[in-house]
């Protein structure tokens, strides 16, 4: 089956930095996608990891290790816009074209 | 802009009446995807079309079809809509199905059934 775990919310304070934890079990791998969702409005994509290892974009950075199926998104210089749900999605299975979502961690930036 | 749109922003229909959401896109994208979303979950992939190949998942209702007349459109028909069915319906682009680019959503539109 495919699963994709990430904590349900998560509390930060402005000017800080949180990490946002994703695991995942899925039937082929062939990427991983954080997406930003502020609420009632659509995703924004925030970063994408095929290869091991940590990208970097901004206050914003992904590391993902395939061997572990396991990937973090790391927010840097916390402001109060971040709050938002952050969704980790996986392109799996035998397809290329199928994008797997977990259910988004909900991130409350406290001032 | 290139864009990707959707009409209505807000739907309400009544149960078992049927109703049609439209999306569009201007990025001339090939993959087009249709995500259910209800309150706080994950949106749910219902189907997506790779061009004009049709892709349902097999947990879709058989009472969600789906349409693209060509590239630029596509749309979800709910044939006789429950109440379980209220969400936030999201559309999606991709430039290529073994492109590792990253989707480009729409708004969503608010499906609610009285």
């Amino acid at each position: 089956g495919q699963n994709i775990d990430q904590p349900t919310e998560m509390t930060a304070t402005e000017g800080a930095i949180v990490q946002i934890n994703c695991t995942y079990q899925t039937s082929g791998f062939n990427g991983l996608f954080w997406y930003q969702q502020h609420a009632g409005e659509a995703p924004t994509f925030l970063s994408y990891n095929v290869l091991d290892g940590l990208e970097e974009k901004g206050r914003f950075s992904s590391f993902l290790s395939r061997s572990k199926g396991y990937s973090y998104l790391l927010l840097k210089e916390l402001q109060m816009k971040d709050s938002a749900s952050y969704l980790c999605a996986v392109r799996a299975g035998n397809r290329d074209d199928k994008i797997i979502f977990g259910k988004g961690t909900r991130l409350h930036i406290l001032p | 802009d290139a864009m990707v749109i959707q009409n209505p922003r807000y739907q309400v229909t009544q149960f078992g009446k049927p109703v049609t959401l439209s999306c569009s896109q201007t990025l001339n994208h090939n993959v087009m995807y249709w995500y259910q979303q209800k309150s706080s979950q994950a949106p749910k992939l219902l189907f997506h079309y790779y061009d004009k190949d049709f892709n349902n998942e097999a947990d879709t209702p058989d009472n969600f079809q789906s349409r693209r007349p060509n590239t630029s459109f596509c749309f979800l028909d709910i044939r006789s809509p429950g109440l379980g069915d209220a969400a936030m319906y999201l559309c999606a682009t991709s430039s290529d199905r073994y492109s590792y680019n990253e989707q480009f959503f729409g708004p969503g539109t608010r499906l609610t059934v009285l």
